[in-house]
């Protein structure tokens, strides 16, 4: 059974912070994905990783950062937190070429204040 | 870039009724079309979705078709029951995408018992 578990369910955080979001897949998937959801804008695609060290920009990638250092694990990085990014953070894995079913985690809820 | 749009944003079906959820898509090039399911604080679950080379795939009482011509794609749920109320979102990938999806916006279904 595929497992994609990200750090937190819920943070909070002030302006300004630097903010980590981790997430960890066991299925030896190559891609690894950030989206963030909000009400009535779907799931937007912030970064994706097709391999260990690489990334590639998704649709609104202002404001963040990431990094994938292990096949594993990817990591999404607020530099400095800001209001507008209050908002559900969902990670996402994927095989290439076998299936491209991508599988979420539970989600992080981030409340910037 | 793909651009997916669902519509309609909102459907309420009575319980045992029928209800289809279109989705369009702007790259021709876009070549498998998944459908997830995202239950209220749970997170998105592929339910159903079809390859370019298929019109149709049934599973159950849930079924896609795909009108490569029009660019369009749908969901179909038949005997609906209230387990069915969610949120629903297609998405598309093309061949030269790295394994991105590019998901619609979500319909909200509601199903009244």
């Amino acid at each position: 059974d595929v497992k994609v578990t990200q750090s937190s369910r819920y943070l909070v955080k002030r302006t300004g912070e630097k903010v980590f979001l981790e997430c960890v897949q066991d299925m030896d998937h190559e891609n690894m994905f950030w989206y963030r959801q909000d009400p009535g804008l779907g799931l937007r695609l912030i970064y994706f990783s097709y391999d260990v060290k690489m990334k590639e920009k998704g649709d609104i990638p202002e404001g963040y950062s990431v990094s994938r250092e292990k096949k594993e694990r990817f990591s999404l990085i607020l530099e400095s937190a800001s209001t507008n990014q209050t908002s559900m953070y969902l990670c996402a894995s994927s095989w290439t070429g076998i299936s491209y079913e991508q599988y979420f985690g539970p989600g992080t809820r981030l409340t910037v204040t | 870039g793909e651009n997916v749009e669902q519509h309609p944003s909102t459907l309420s079906v009575q319980e045992g009724d029928s209800a289809v959820i279109k989705c369009t898509y702007s790259d021709s090039a876009s070549n498998y079309f998944p459908w997830y399911k995202q239950e209220l604080g749970k997170r998105p679950q592929l339910i159903i979705d079809i390859r370019s080379n298929v019109g149709e795939k049934k599973d159950q009482r849930i079924a896609v078709t795909l009108n490569k011509t029009a660019k369009h794609f749908s969901l179909h749920i038949t005997e609906t029951q209230p387990e069915d109320s969610a949120v629903y979102f297609c998405a598309a990938r093309n061949t030269g995408a790295n394994s991105k999806l590019t998901f619609g916006k979500g319909i909200t279904l509601s199903v009244r018992p």
